[in-house]
């Protein structure tokens, strides 16, 4: 049973437009969620992580909402850039963002110039 | 401070071989986890070694294992390779503070 869920397998984004990737999970004792990006042929790379006593965490151009009561967070990238084009994991975690992390399927993100 | 660092980056074993696998932690961190990736499955934790014991484990057969040193630094092992083993081994260390942080990873391939 999949408890981190990211249902679009694939987004395709005009630059400069905004970048929204959704997450779902089902475990309501996860207290800790992350966003890793990954290219290919290297390790996941941590972006913005957000506890469970926040709605919301900001970094430059990436934010994270929590909606704990719907069991969901997303990532909003704005200004997609190029370079954002990765697959994109969300995680959840019992501890603060220390392990066992488990891991959605990850989304595809092209951002077309 | 460096990354976290994984060797080999690629290997080839056959059926039935035992292969070993080895990360090298960010300096000072003294967690460190190992997830395998495969396209079918995602990313799946393996385990986790802290201070050189495990301290978490998923839910892998025991042809999995590892250990860790007292450098922090640490193996995996998987013994009697199946077809279904290859996947793209990944290593994270943390600091036990803000989440992990992940190596290149070893991409194994068993023939």
């Amino acid at each position: 049973d999949q408890q981190v869920k990211q249902n679009s397998p694939s987004l395709s984004v005009q630059e400069g437009r905004i970048s929204i990737l959704n997450c779902d999970y089902t475990n309501s004792m996860f207290d800790y969620f992350l966003w890793y990006k990954k290219y290919p042929a290297e390790g996941p790379t941590f972006l913005i992580s957000i506890s469970s006593i926040k709605d919301k965490n900001e970094d430059g151009r990436f934010t994270v909402f929590l909606n704990k009561s719907a069991k969901h967070l997303s990532l909003h990238i704005v200004p997609s850039q190029p370079g954002d084009s990765a697959v994109y994991f969300c995680a959840a975690s019992y501890t603060s963002g220390n392990t066992p992390l488990v891991f959605g399927k990850g989304t595809r993100l092209s951002v077309i110039a | 401070k460096a990354g976290v660092t994984q060797t080999p980056r690629y290997l080839i074993k056959t059926r039935g071989q035992q292969v070993t696998l080895s990360c090298s932690p960010i300096s000072g961190h003294r967690s460190v986890s190992w997830y395998q990736q495969t396209p079918g499955q995602g990313l799946q934790f393996l385990f986790e070694y802290f201070s050189e014991t495990q301290r978490n484990k998923g839910n892998f057969p025991g042809r999995f294992s590892g250990r860790q040193f007292s450098n922090s630094r640490s193996e995996m092992n998987v013994s009697t390779l199946e077809l279904g083993d290859s996947a793209l081994y990944l290593c994270a260390s943390s600091s036990g503070l803000q989440g992990q942080f992940f190596g290149p990873g070893t991409r194994l391939t068993v023939l």
